[in-house]
């Protein structure tokens, strides 16, 4: 099975850093992916990783240990239009179709 | 962007009539996914479909059906439709299983 945890609210400040963090129990793993939805959109991709370690995309960054089933996406220098949910999701592998497992999402409002 | 689109983007049914939501592609890629998402529960896949006429259950699959006659289009069904399935229903892609894009959503209220 899956199961897949993350916080379901974060506050924080204008400019400032927020840390999200996701661990997972998962039957097969194959990536590790974040996606940002604001209220009432449909989600979009943010960052993948698939090795141990840290990937860095602008603000954004994304790390990942598969030895302790732990991921993080940290968003950097906060800006207002970052207020959206964060979702965590783990693939499984082609013979199941790359399904994504989603995590219930946390919620980061930031305030100025 | 890539390009997928969902229809109808809203719709009101009464219970226990059949439902059909379209996802439509222009990317050309293998996989399509149905999700659907409600609070407290996050997005849940539905059904999915790996190429033309091959498609999969996914977690929550009982009462839907799916079928892709053409590459371009994955459709869901909701054969009776139910007051528990009111949700936003999501459709998304993925070429050779990397990132899923996903469409703009279809929000589906059963009175």
């Amino acid at each position: 099975g899956q199961n897949i945890d993350q916080p379901t609210e974060m506050t924080a400040t204008e400019g400032a850093i927020v840390q999200i963090n996701c661990t997972y129990q998962t039957s097969g793993f194959n990536g590790l992916f974040w996606y940002q939805q604001h209220a009432g959109e449909a989600p979009t991709f943010l960052s993948y990783n698939v090795l141990d370690g840290l990937e860095e995309k602008g603000r954004f960054s994304s790390f990942l240990s598969r030895s302790k089933g732990y991921s993080y996406l940290l968003l950097k220098e906060l800006q207002m239009k970052d207020s959206a949910s964060y979702l965590c999701a783990v693939r499984a592998g082609r013979a199941a179709g790359n399904k994504l497992t989603f995590g219930g999402g946390t919620r980061v409002l930031v305030k100025p | 962007d890539a390009g997928i689109t969902q229809s109808p983007r809203h719709k009101v049914t009464e219970t226990g009539t059949p439902v059909t939501l379209r996802c439509h592609q222009t990317e050309n890629h293998r996989y399509m996914y149905w999700y659907r998402q409600d609070p407290g529960h996050g997005l849940r896949l539905i059904h999915y479909s790996y190429g033309v006429k091959d498609t999969d259950k996914g977690e929550v699959s009982d009462g839907y059906s799916v079928s892709r006659s053409k590459t371009e289009d994955f459709l869901l069904t909701l054969e009776s439709a139910t007051s528990s399935q009111t949700s936003v229903y999501f459709c998304a892609i993925a070429s050779r299983g990397y990132e899923q894009y996903f469409g703009p959503g279809t929000r589906l209220t059963v009175t």
